[in-house]
């Protein structure tokens, strides 16, 4: 699987959208990118995921460039209860989990 | 989405006794599972690869001896620690595929060795 980027930390605004950057530059053709994010002493989430075009669901939105070597996940207007651990993980086979980022949003 | 549940969600053992975590997907069945650990701080680590009716699949480092991983039902998983250290302390997050190729993840269980 294919190695991602993220920064360590963020932080936010409530009620702004939060924007997450997610560096993948080794993706191969058959890869998705997933994203899941953890609120403290909880199991991952799943987010939303996508192969090549943008994806968008109740939870956020999912923007792929188009040579696919990176990806931002957007939640449009953040809350306090999205401060989590967000992360990217590009994938064919097992889940597995980078760093993160870990996202504060602030009153 | 799937549910997936585990149980216990919190336990404390002593060293040198055996703990045993469930994992269980409650609206579908999958034919993987996937065992996790995860340290105050880090990130979660992959253990083993579970398939229904198979022997698990350890990620390198993981003993397989000291931890057993039964996977006997498209429902059920287990993970059992053996001759528990403080050093296992940790939280195990057990996740399930579905037949879509989507994976959902447990609560965790919060394993602490005194």
């Amino acid at each position: 699987d294919a190695k991602t980027t993220q920064p360590t930390s963020m932080d936010c605004a409530e009620g702004r959208a939060a924007n997450l950057p997610c560096n993948h530059s080794t993706i191969s053709g058959n890869e998705y990118v997933y994203w899941y994010r953890q609120i403290h002493s909880q199991g991952p989430q799943y987010i939303i995921h996508g192969l090549k075009n943008n994806e968008t669901n109740e939870m956020a939105s999912l923007i792929i460039t188009e040579d696919r070597k990176s990806s931002t996940l957007i939640l449009p207007h953040a809350t306090l209860r999205d401060t989590a651990v967000y992360y990217c993980i590009v994938r064919v086979g097992d889940m597995r989990f980078g760093a993160g980022t870990r996202l504060t949003v602030k009153p | 989405g799937a549910v997936v549940s585990q149980h216990p969600s919190w336990v404390i053992c002593k060293s040198g006794t055996s703990v045993k975590i469930e994992c269980r997907s409650l609206d579908f069945q999958a034919t993987t599972m996937f065992w996790y650990r995860q340290f105050p701080k880090q990130s979660l680590m992959l253990m083993a690869t579970s398939n229904e009716g198979s022997k698990a699949t350890y990620e390198q480092g993981v003993e397989k001896d000291k931890f057993l991983i039964n996977h006997a039902s498209l429902t059920l998983s287990t993970l059992t620690v053996t001759s528990a250290h403080p050093e296992d302390s940790s939280f195990y997050i057990c996740s399930a595929k579905t037949r879509w190729d989507e994976q959902y993840f447990g609560p965790g269980t919060r394993l602490t060795v005194t």
